[in-house]
């Protein structure tokens, strides 16, 4: 099974500026892999920033971001706020093998 | 407003079996994929398989780790789609997560979590 990589931990400072990435196994990341990137706060259920490589829902924040970057799928956050803090995850699709797979997530931390 | 409801999580003891439910409301079940993913205490997340919707003939696809033991189905009447978890293991202790999408749909809306323990 394909392995999905994140940085386990990043920190950005308030109003800062920092880019998230997820790489796989297989190769480089494609569009193929209809990259999603989810966010968890402490004790609550996860939900859906990104679909799509680059897409956002009706309810995300406009300095979230996501794109594809050096053969990765990334997601960057403009301005970040106090409460972006949190774990983020990122989701590929291996159609060959009808599979998703997760990446281990990346903890945030605004500081 | 779509909303996913999940129950039926608790203890149980390893061996034995245990069926999960995610009644949703807001849209109709068998218009789209339905999937589950999970959660260990402490870890990250985990898909555990997803059931195609009635216009893709609401077939299955599951994760290496629970193939054979867990089977999604749905019953469109009721709003509810099911996981069936037998022959559980310790390793198989998560909160369990239903999300609307997996298929050629996009996952959106997630419900709140149930807790499956599995221990002796």
């Amino acid at each position: 099974q394909a392995v999905v990589t994140q940085e386990p931990s990043l920190t950005v400072s308030p109003g800062g500026t920092v880019t998230l990435t997820c790489g796989s196994s297989t190769g480089a990341v494609t569009s193929g892999h209809w990259p999603y990137w989810f966010q968890q706060k402490p004790g609550q259920a996860p939900r859906t920033l990104i679909h799509d490589t680059s897409n956002k829902l009706s309810w995300t924040p406009a300095r979230f971001s996501g794109s594809l970057l050096g053969g990765k799928a990334a997601l960057t956050l403009s301005g970040a706020q106090p409460e972006d803090e949190a774990d983020y995850y990122c989701l590929l699709s291996y159609s060959d093998t009808r599979l998703w797979v997760f990446g281990g997530g990346t903890k945030l931390t605004v500081l | 407003e779509v909303q996913l409801v999940e129950s039926g999580g608790g203890l149980v003891q390893p061996g034995r079996s245990l069926r999960l439910s995610c009644t949703v409301s807001g849209f109709s079940s068998g218009d789209f994929s339905m999937s589950w993913f999970r959660q260990a205490p402490g870890k990250g997340l985990e898909w555990v398989g997803f059931i195609r919707a009635k216009r893709d003939g609401g077939s299955t696809e599951y994760a290496a780790s629970v193939q054979v033991r867990f089977t999604i189905s749905r019953d469109d009447s009721k709003s509810i789609v099911y996981l069936q978890m037998n022959g559980l293991k310790t390793e198989d202790t998560a909160v369990y997560y239903c999300i609307r999408g997996g298929y050629g749909d996009r996952f959106d809306f997630w419900g709140q979590g149930t807790l499956v323990t599995v221990s002796s």
